[in-house]
This record gives C-alpha cells, sequence and structure tokens, in this order.
C-alpha cells in the first residue's frame, strides 16, 4: 500500500520559471491538501480538496493553484516561481473525519 | 480565531530523561487533538489523537490527556530515547471541519 505519493523529492528553480508538485494516494481519501513548511513556521495551508472536481483555498494560497480531476491526485502547480516560495511542501489525504495520511514532501528551492 | 500554541524549542534531553511538551488550544466547541510526529527527512506521521473531553491518546510510550478544563494536551513519555529525536506537532481539527491547524512544531533531541 503506497499511502500518498509525491514527486519530485527535489527540485531547484529558477526565479518565474513553472512547475508542477505531483501528489498521488492510493487510498480512496476524498479529502486531500497541500501544505508548506518553513522553518520554526509550522505547516501552512495552501489548498484542499473534498473531493474530485472541488477545490477551495487555505490560508496562503497566493502564487498557487490546483486541480482535482481524480480521486487520486491532487497536483499543485506554481506558474512564476518567487525565492518566496522557496520551502518544503507537503501533501495528505484523509477519509472522512479521519486522521492524515501525509507524503514525504518536496524541497524546492527557487533561486 | 482558533490557534495552536505549543511551547518553544529546541528541548535537548538526555536518554531515559522524562519529557513534556505542552499545548495548548483555543476553539469553539469541541475539537479533536491529535499529535503528530515528524522524524529528518520525513513527512508527518500521526502519534496519537483524543476525540473528546478526558480521553487519554498514547502510543510508543508516548500519552497526551485532552484536557477541556486548561484547553490542554501535552504531550509526555517517562523515559525517552535517542531514536525519539523529531519534532512534534499539536493540532487540532474543530468540530464540523475535517481541516487540522497545526502548532509550530517543538524540535526534540535526546542525547546518548
Amino acid at each position: 500500500n503506497a499511502g500518498v505519493t509525491q514527486t519530485p523529492k527535489f527540485r531547484i528553480l529558477k526565479i518565474g520559471q513553472s512547475m508542477t508538485l505531483q501528489c498521488t494516494q492510493d487510498m480512496n481519501h476524498n479529502y486531500m491538501y497541500w501544505y508548506r513548511q518553513d522553518p520554526g513556521m509550522g505547516l501552512k495551508l495552501i489548498y484542499y480538496s473534498v473531493g474530485a472536481g472541488i477545490t477551495d483555498k487555505g490560508e496562503v494560497p497566493n502564487g498557487y493553484n490546483v486541480s482535482r480531476s481524480t480521486t487520486e491526485d491532487f497536483p499543485l502547480r506554481l506558474e512564476l516561481a518567487a525565492p518566496s516560495q522557496t520551502s518544503v511542501y507537503f501533501c495528505a489525504s484523509q477519509p472522512t473525519q479521519g486522521g492524515y495520511t501525509f507524503g514525504s514532501g518536496t524541497r524546492l528551492t527557487v533561486v | 480565531g482558533d490557534s495552536v500554541t505549543q511551547m518553544e524549542g529546541p528541548v535537548t534531553l538526555s536518554e531515559e530523561a522524562f519529557l513534556t511538551i505542552n499545548c495548548t488550544y483555543t476553539a469553539t466547541g469541541y475539537p479533536s487533538l491529535f499529535w503528530y510526529v515528524q522524524y529528518p527527512g520525513e513527512g508527518l506521521q500521526l502519534l496519537l489523537k483524543a476525540t473528546k473531553a478526558d480521553d487519554k491518546g498514547s502510543n510508543k510510550g508516548f500519552e497526551a490527556t485532552y484536557r477541556k478544563e486548561t484547553t490542554s494536551f501535552h504531550l509526555e513519555k517517562g523515559s525517552v530515547q535517542v531514536s525519539d529525536s523529531a519534532v512534534y506537532f499539536c493540532a487540532r481539527m474543530p468540530g464540523g471541519s475535517e481541516k487540522l491547524v497545526f502548532g509550530k512544531g517543538t524540535k526534540l533531541t535526546v542525547n546518548p
């Protein structure tokens, strides 16, 4: 059982470049989330989804976009990368009223 | 708004010492409470949880009791090991919501 799979694990982007962080879960969970983790700041919610075709903004959505065309996949898109988006990104999934399962993270550096 | 406050880290202990990491929350209603652990280079893993007042969550020797009167959910372990070195996050899920709100995390280092 793979759980939540994130790719890539590491990436270096130049300012202004774009990229998509992939997240896939095989547990048939309805809820999925994207968080960013900055040193000493805990986790901040970027976007979340309560099911296929439904997404909503979290606490820090600016500079990001998401889509949820299937239950399994919840990609996060950065269109114009900025140094402020240097962070570790975590995807998580959740069954209704259950605990979260996190992926292992993507470490992104924007230079 | 609703929030979770954890004690500032880092915390450094010797092996077999007693651990307490304080966590308090503000919330309306009756949230569920969680402790997550993040080992170096990994994602967060659920350590334990409690869903109502006076519940005690426990796992791997760690315990936390949901105290409604003090709005607290302190994490404790009687004898820490080097392998417990990690970052610990307290989190709450408000009643009627599935979104977790996390504290800032407390880094624990256990020395041999």
